[in-house]
């Protein structure tokens, strides 16, 4: 079975531009998690989503957003991207909200 | 706020011995406790997990430990190889969030020949 994919694999933007990262998860998996993960850091959660709908929010600012699609795909979308915002995204999906988390290999962003 | 403190950062070993890693947590709500291992450009990969109602996991080379009153838990690799060299994150989550997990900060291990 396929692993969660992510698109793209590699982003460049420049400051105040927006980004759209996408995310597919493992066939049968419900849920999707997105966390930021900065150099040398772990992982921060940023959203889940459930069925569609948003679960949990990490600590982020209104500049993220993000959705979920009845294929259960799902969208990051950043706006007015700031030099900070430069990490490994990753998606994650699960069976269900409260089932183990299988990480993507991330796209990483970076914002010049 | 770093809700899971983790050490070492970094950890050198001989290939055949036995790196540990530990993991210490504050809120007594967390359920779940997982370990992740991450090689460079590549995703985390859970490797192993456990909840508070056991003291010991263990899933081939990888073992966790666990303290529920010290609230602290740490991840022993028996027999370590230069292909566990990576880096690995212990993590923790409350069912009741919806297991959005909370990461340390990694340890970075070397498997030395």
């Amino acid at each position: 079975d396929a692993g969660v994919t992510q698109s793209p694999t590699h982003l460049i933007k420049t400051r105040g531009q927006q980004v759209t990262l996408r995310c597919s998860p493992i066939s049968g998996h419900k849920s999707v998690s997105w966390y930021q993960q900065v150099l040398g850091q772990g992982p921060q959660f940023i959203f889940q989503y459930y069925e569609k709908e948003e679960r949990g929010r990490g600590n982020f600012p209104d500049r993220f957003s993000a959705r979920q699609f009845p294929n259960y795909s799902s969208e990051l979308n950043v706006n007015a991207l700031l030099l900070g915002d430069s990490a490994l995204y990753l998606c994650a999906s699960s069976r269900s909200a409260l089932d183990t988390q299988y990480f993507g290999p991330g796209t990483r962003l970076t914002v010049l | 706020q770093q809700q899971v403190k983790q050490s070492p950062q970094s950890l050198i070993v001989q290939k055949g011995g036995i790196p540990i890693i530990n993991c210490a947590y504050e809120n007594t709500a967390f359920d779940y406790f997982p370990w992740y291992q991450q090689f460079p450009g590549k995703g985390p990969a859970l490797l192993i997990a456990i909840r508070p109602d056991v003291s010991e996991k263990k899933e081939g080379r990888f073992t966790i430990s666990f303290n529920k009153s010290a609230k602290q838990f740490s991840l022993h690799i028996m027999d370590s190889q230069p292909g566990d060299s990576a880096t690995y994150f212990c993590a923790a989550s409350n069912s009741n969030s919806g297991y959005a997990l909370n990461f340390g900060k990694g340890t970075s291990l070397l498997v030395t020949p």
